[in-house]
């Protein structure tokens, strides 16, 4: 089984709708983090969680950890045509140590 | 905003050839990683460097691939004879101390021929 599994793989929403991604990780998270990512592009930094029941906001970006389930979930307030890309969810296992990836959740906003 | 850039952008390479991808991390950092991303799949993790060294590495970091922090600022993966299957988007990414957010250049696309 996947140490991180992140749903749905896939989304597509109407403009102006609110939208939920969900990252699980099979084992004791030490910090959970979540980027995006433009179809062929680098990965941009959104926010990083480590305590639980911590939430975080970019813009109109939450994200909320729940440690008991080691989920975090990624909410998207009015999606605008701007927030379509992938959403990843890495975690790391301890500190300054390498990232375990999700397989990301493509995101489209239509009009 | 300081931000990690990676050169080139896009690499074109016949297989069997050495290719050296470079990246330059945030100036205050001192953890740097390569990842790489085949198209359609997950980012995986290579290899990540801390004080002059690597600290730790994945079973796809084998004797082909080597990274060298050859001055202060530059950071680089070389692979010695490049095969179909490296055919990737290579990553370069960089934490400070005592901090654990990485920060990730914008990439290498590699396509071995």
């Amino acid at each position: 089984s996947q140490e991180l599994e992140q749903s749905p793989q896939s989304l597509i929403v109407q403009e102006g709708k609110n939208l939920t991604i969900n990252c699980t990780s099979s084992k004791t998270l030490y910090g959970l983090y979540w980027y995006k990512q433009k179809y062929g592009e680098g990965l941009i930094f959104l926010m990083m969680l480590q305590k639980g029941g911590e939430e975080k906001s970019h813009e109109k970006i939450t994200a909320k950890l729940d440690e008991k389930k080691q989920q975090s979930s990624l909410h998207i307030t009015a999606s605008q045509p701007s927030h379509a890309g992938i959403y990843l969810c890495g975690a790391s296992y301890s500190g300054n140590t390498p990232l375990v990836f999700g397989k990301g959740t493509r995101l489209s906003v239509i009009a | 905003e300081p931000e990690v850039t990676q050169t080139p952008s896009h690499q074109v390479t016949q297989m069997g050839q050495e290719v050296i991808l470079r990246c330059v991390p945030i100036s205050n950092h001192l953890y740097f990683y390569w990842y790489r991303q085949i198209l359609g799949q997950k980012v995986e993790f290579l290899v990540s460097f801390y004080n002059n060294e690597i600290s730790e590495k994945s079973e796809i970091f084998d004797d082909q691939f080597s990274v060298e922090r050859p001055d202060g600022s530059n950071f680089t993966l070389k692979i010695r004879s490049t095969k179909l299957e490296d055919s990737a988007m290579y990553f370069c990414a960089s934490s400070q101390e005592g901090t654990d957010t990485q920060y990730f250049g914008p990439g290498t696309r590699l396509t071995v021929l």
